[in-house]
C-alpha cells in the first residue's frame, strides 16, 4: 500500500521568509513517481513538480526548489523568498509504476500563508 | 496554453437525485481521471480510464458511480442516487501517460441537500 504523509497542517510565515514543506512517504515499489500540487484559495490544483524515483538529482525552479531523499523515503519542497501568492495547500502525491495503476495518492496537505 | 475544464462549477442537487458532472480533458491526452475532496480534507482518487474502458477505481467508487466517455472530447461522472456524504469537489483530470503528470480542472462543487 502507498501513504504519504505531510507532517506539517499549517505553516504561517512571514514575507520574504523560506520555508521548507515535508512530505513522506511509503511505498514498495522500486520504481515510483512523486508530485508537488499546489491549491490556492480558488481551489483549483495546479501541478507543480514530477519526480521519478531513479533520478535523485534535485531541482530547481525560480524560487521553488525540491529535495528528493531516497534513504529518508522524503520528497520536501522549499520556497526561497515567500510571497504572498504563495499562501495555499500543498499537496504531495505518490504514484506507483505504470504497471500498477495510475491513480496519485495525496497526502493531507499544508495549508502555508505567507503574511505581509 | 490547454486546460482540463469542467462543468458546471456548482451543483446543488437533493438527496437521491442523480447528477451528472461533465468534464472536457486536454485534447491529446490518453488517460482520464476523477478525483474527490471532502472539505478540508485530502485529495481521494476515484476512477481512472483509457481506451475507453475503467483501468482502475477505488473502494469510494461504488455502484452508484458510473463513467462515460460519450464522444471524443467529453468525460462524465454520473452519481445515480446521491447522498449527503457525496457532497465534495469533484475534479476531473487527465494525463498523457500512466506514470506522466495529471492536469487537473477546476473543480465541480457538489452540494447534497
Amino acid at each position: 500500500a502507498q501513504k504519504v504523509t505531510q507532517a506539517q497542517t499549517e505553516i504561517s510565515v512571514v514575507e520574504k521568509e523560506d520555508v521548507t514543506l515535508d512530505c513522506v512517504y511509503e511505498t514498495r515499489d522500486t520504481t515510483y513517481y512523486l508530485f508537488w500540487y499546489k491549491q490556492p484559495p480558488s481551489g483549483e490544483l495546479v501541478f507543480l513538480i514530477r519526480r521519478n524515483s531513479f533520478d535523485e538529482q534535485n531541482e530547481i525552479s525560480g524560487r521553488y526548489s525540491w529535495n528528493f531523499q531516497k534513504s529518508t523515503s522524503s520528497f520536501n519542497f522549499t520556497i526561497t523568498a515567500s510571497q504572498v501568492v504563495d499562501s495555499a495547500v500543498y499537496f504531495c502525491a505518490l504514484r506507483g509504476p505504470e504497471t500498477s495503476g495510475s491513480r496519485l495518492t495525496f497526502g493531507e496537505g499544508t495549508q502555508l500563508t505567507v503574511n505581509p | 496554453e490547454p486546460e482540463v475544464t469542467q462543468t458546471p462549477s456548482h451543483q446543488v442537487t437533493q438527496m437521491g437525485q442523480e447528477v451528472i458532472l461533465r468534464c472536457v480533458p486536454i485534447s491529446n491526452h490518453l488517460y482520464f481521471y476523477w478525483y474527490r475532496q471532502i472539505l478540508g480534507q485530502k485529495v481521494e482518487f476515484l476512477v481512472s480510464f483509457y481506451n475507453n474502458e475503467i483501468s482502475e477505481k477505488s473502494e469510494i467508487f461504488d455502484d452508484q458511480f458510473s463513467v462515460e466517455r460519450p464522444d471524443g472530447s467529453n468525460f462524465t461522472l454520473k452519481i445515480r442516487s446521491t447522498k449527503l456524504e457525496d457532497s465534495a469537489m469533484y475534479f476531473c483530470a487527465s494525463s498523457t501517460g500512466g506514470y506522466t503528470e495529471a492536469f487537473f480542472g477546476q473543480g465541480t462543487r457538489l452540494t447534497v441537500v
